[in-house]
C-alpha cells in the first residue's frame, strides 16, 4: 500500500499522559499536513512541515502540542498531558513538494483520539 | 477570516435529482482542489483546477474554476444515494504556504 500511512487509528488516553500520532507519506513526498477535525466539522490546519524543517505551525496551539518530520522515519504529532478537548480525529496529508502537484494532498485515514 | 467559504453548509436531497455546491473566496488561486470525505475515513481528492474557466468532469459530476480563480463549483447530476458526505475545497492561498480547506458542505442523498 503506496498511501498515506496513519497510525494508531484509534487511541485511547487518560487526562495527562501524552498521545503521540504517526505518519508515514506517500512514497516520494517529502511534505506533510497536519489537520484535526471535530465531529461534524471541517479540517483545520495544524502544521505543515518538510523533512527536518517546520514550514508553517501557525495552527498549533501554543503549549503541549509538537510536530515533527525527521530526515528518517515518520512525521510524529505529540500532545503532552492531553484534555478532554484533545478529543478529535487527527488526519495527515502528504504532497509532493514541487510544482503545482504541490497542492494535491492525499490523506492518511486519520487517528481518532479519545481521551477519557 | 475564513478564505474559503463553501455554501450551502448542509444539503439533503432525493435521489435523481441535480445539485451545485461553491466555493468563494475574495482571493485568486493558483489551483483548487474538491475532495469528498466519508463518514469515518480521510478526505479523498477528486480533481484538480488549474486554469481559469476550466471545466472538469468525473462520471456525473462537473467541477469549473471561476474565470478569475476565485471561486469554484461542483454539480452533481441524478445524485445517488453512494454521493452522501462531505465536499471540501481546497487550495493553496497566494500568500501562505499552506493548503487551506473551506469548511464545507456536506450532502445528504435520500433513497
Amino acid at each position: 500500500n503506496a498511501g498515506v500511512m496513519q497510525n494508531p487509528r484509534h487511541l485511547v488516553r487518560r487526562r495527562g499522559q501524552e498521545a503521540r500520532l504517526r505518519c508515514s507519506p506517500m512514497k516520494g513526498h517529502s511534505h506533510v499536513y497536519w489537520y484535526r477535525q471535530l465531529p461534524e466539522e471541517g479540517l483545520k490546519f495544524m502544521v505543515y512541515l518538510q523533512k527536518e524543517n517546520i514550514i508553517d505551525e501557525s495552527g498549533m496551539p501554543k503549549e503541549r502540542f509538537s510536530a515533527e518530520f525527521p530526515k528518517e522515519g515518520p512525521s510524529i504529532l505529540r500532545i503532552q498531558q492531553v484534555v478532554r478537548g484533545d478529543s478529535a480525529a487527527y488526519f495527515c496529508a502528504s504532497s509532493p513538494g514541487e510544482g503545482t502537484a504541490n497542492t494535491e494532498a492525499f490523506f492518511g485515514q486519520g487517528t481518532r483520539l479519545t481521551v477519557v | 477570516t475564513q478564505l474559503l467559504e463553501q455554501s450551502p453548509q448542509f444539503l439533503s436531497i432525493q435521489e435523481g435529482e441535480n445539485l451545485t455546491v461553491y466555493c468563494n473566496s475574495s482571493s485568486v488561486f493558483s489551483s483548487l482542489q474538491w475532495y469528498r470525505q466519508e463518514p469515518g475515513e480521510g478526505p479523498v481528492l477528486l480533481v484538480t483546477v488549474v486554469t481559469g474557466g476550466e471545466v472538469k468532469k468525473l462520471k456525473r459530476l462537473t467541477f469549473q474554476f471561476g474565470d478569475a480563480r476565485k471561486d469554484s463549483s461542483l454539480h452533481i447530476t441524478a445524485a445517488q444515494t453512494g454521493d452522501t458526505g462531505l465536499y471540501l475545497c481546497a487550495g493553496e492561498h497566494s500568500s501562505a504556504s499552506k493548503i487551506i480547506f473551506g469548511s464545507g458542505t456536506r450532502l445528504s442523498i435520500r433513497p
